[in-house]
């Protein structure tokens, strides 16, 4: 079946530092990503999104890139700060294009 | 922007009984709705998703019977955890796709469920 995974589920950044965050998806028809920031006791609050037919896409202080060859997706985070300590999850929408496929997630934890 | 309610946002109950949690879209019409449920340092595992006017299809390994989902109208999903059992504790999370937009789905603060 379909499955997303991560490369680390931890991370720990120096405030102002940048912050790199990976997924990796199984299938290579998926059409839709999207990063989320959860933090403790809340549910995921969307903070981008990419489609297929993108290799890059660039928001407020975040940059989510996309790598179909090897089915690889990045978040990317500049000058991180401590609000952005959170748990950041990358989904996957499923091959039949019905709901999100969610990776494990990365702890970020930033330091001041 | 779109938002996502849940109540409660809290719920502690006896083995044996059932606690109804809601889902509404606030501000927009959700022909789909999802309900998820997150272990504690866990990821979102997707128990079923629920179209407004039909039956919820339920992922493999969720109890149908346990977890009764109910998709009366466009704003509103409720989930209802039948017989509850410490086990079943844990962070029930729903979202709702926007009928104007595919792609874009929004998530409640969910709901902590603690079964005694």
């Amino acid at each position: 079946g379909e499955s997303v995974g991560l490369h680390l589920p931890t991370l720990s950044v120096q405030e102002g530092d940048n912050s790199i965050i990976n997924c990796a998806y199984s299938n290579s028809a998926s059409d839709y990503f999207i990063w989320y920031k959860q933090e403790s006791g809340k549910g995921p609050q969307f903070i981008i999104d990419i489609r297929s037919n993108m290799d890059k896409r660039q928001g407020q202080r975040v940059t989510v890139l996309l790598n179909k060859t090897v089915k690889h997706l990045s978040l990317q985070i500049a000058a991180t700060q401590p609000g952005d300590s959170a748990v950041y999850f990358c989904a996957v929408l499923n091959q039949a294009g019905t709901a999100l496929i969610f990776g494990k997630g990365t702890t970020l934890s930033v330091s001041s | 922007g779109a938002v996502v309610s849940q109540h409660p946002s809290r719920v502690i109950c006896k083995s044996g009984t059932s606690v109804k949690i809601e889902c509404r879209s606030l501000d927009f019409q959700a022909t789909t709705m999802f309900w998820y449920r997150q272990f504690p340092k866990q990821s979102l595992m997707l128990m079923a998703t629920s179209n407004e006017g039909s039956k919820a299809t339920y992922e493999q390994g969720v109890e149908k019977d346990k977890f009764l989902i109910n998709h009366a109208s466009l704003t509103l999903s409720t989930l209802t955890v039948t017989s509850a059992h410490p086990e079943d504790s844990s962070f029930y999370i729903c979202s709702a796709r926007d009928r104007a937009n595919y792609y874009e789905q929004y998530f409640g603060p969910g709901t902590r469920l603690t079964v005694t």
